[in-house]
């Protein structure tokens, strides 16, 4: 059975940081891209980053790029985002997703951790 | 970026309804679409891929069609268990997009 697993999330002061892991199990974690996706309280759902499955591409939304990082590690089924310089307006729950192919819906979800960016 | 625009935003339903919602994607995404279902406080999960493939496991009255810029999730008979928000993504290009959201709701 899949599960992705999210941790990490908390409450953050603005300009301050983070990182969320999300540990992979039950598929071939290698053979899939991955991505993060955050849903703020009471909105919609927006992709935040992806990352191929051997690190070659990573991509970014404009709101977070420059100041979020994505990684893995294949050897640990691991996903990696490292959240710097957050903003009030990062406050949500942040998903991870895998993907089979490229390009690919999100076929698997985590069950989220919340991030909350107040003074 | 591409614009997704789903409506309804809210649809309210009986038990038994033909249930029909459309997405409208700016510009072309061919059939690089997909359709998700998300209950309070759950994670979204994929109902419908490239437009009109059933994810499997997903009951068979829900189908998807369209390609181009105009796509639809059909439900064919609502059952209790469907009352969710249903998002629609385009993932034929970064950034990937959703649209906005349908709540279906009684």
């Amino acid at each position: 059975e899949v599960h992705l697993v999210e941790s990490g999330g908390g409450l953050v002061k603005p300009g301050g940081s983070l990182r969320l892991s999300c540990a992979a199990s039950g598929f071939s974690f290698s053979s899939y891209s991955m991505s993060w996706v955050r849903q703020a309280p009471g909105e919609g759902l927006e992709w935040v980053s992806s990352i191929t499955t051997s690190n070659s591409d990573i991509y970014y939304a404009d709101s977070v790029k420059g100041r979020f990082t994505i990684s893995r590690d294949n050897a640990k089924n691991s996903l990696y985002l490292q959240m710097n310089s957050l903003r009030p307006e990062d406050t949500a729950v942040y998903f991870c997703a895998a993907s089979e192919v490229a390009p690919g819906s999100f076929d698997y979800w985590g069950q989220g951790t919340l991030v909350t960016v107040s003074s | 970026d591409i614009q997704m625009t789903q409506s309804p935003s809210t649809l309210s339903a009986f038990v038994g309804d033909r249930v029909t919602i459309t997405c409208r994607a700016s510009q072309s995404i061919s059939n690089w679409l997909a359709w998700y279902q998300q209950k309070p406080g759950k994670a979204p999960k994929l109902l419908i891929y490239k437009a009109s493939s059933l994810e499997s496991g997903v009951p068979s009255r829900f189908s998807g069609s369209g390609s181009g810029t105009e796509f639809t999730l059909t439900i064919s008979s609502l059952q209790p268990d469907d009352f969710a928000t249903f998002y629609c993504q385009q993932y034929n290009t970064y950034p990937r997009t959703f649209g906005q959201g349908t709540k279906v709701d009684i």
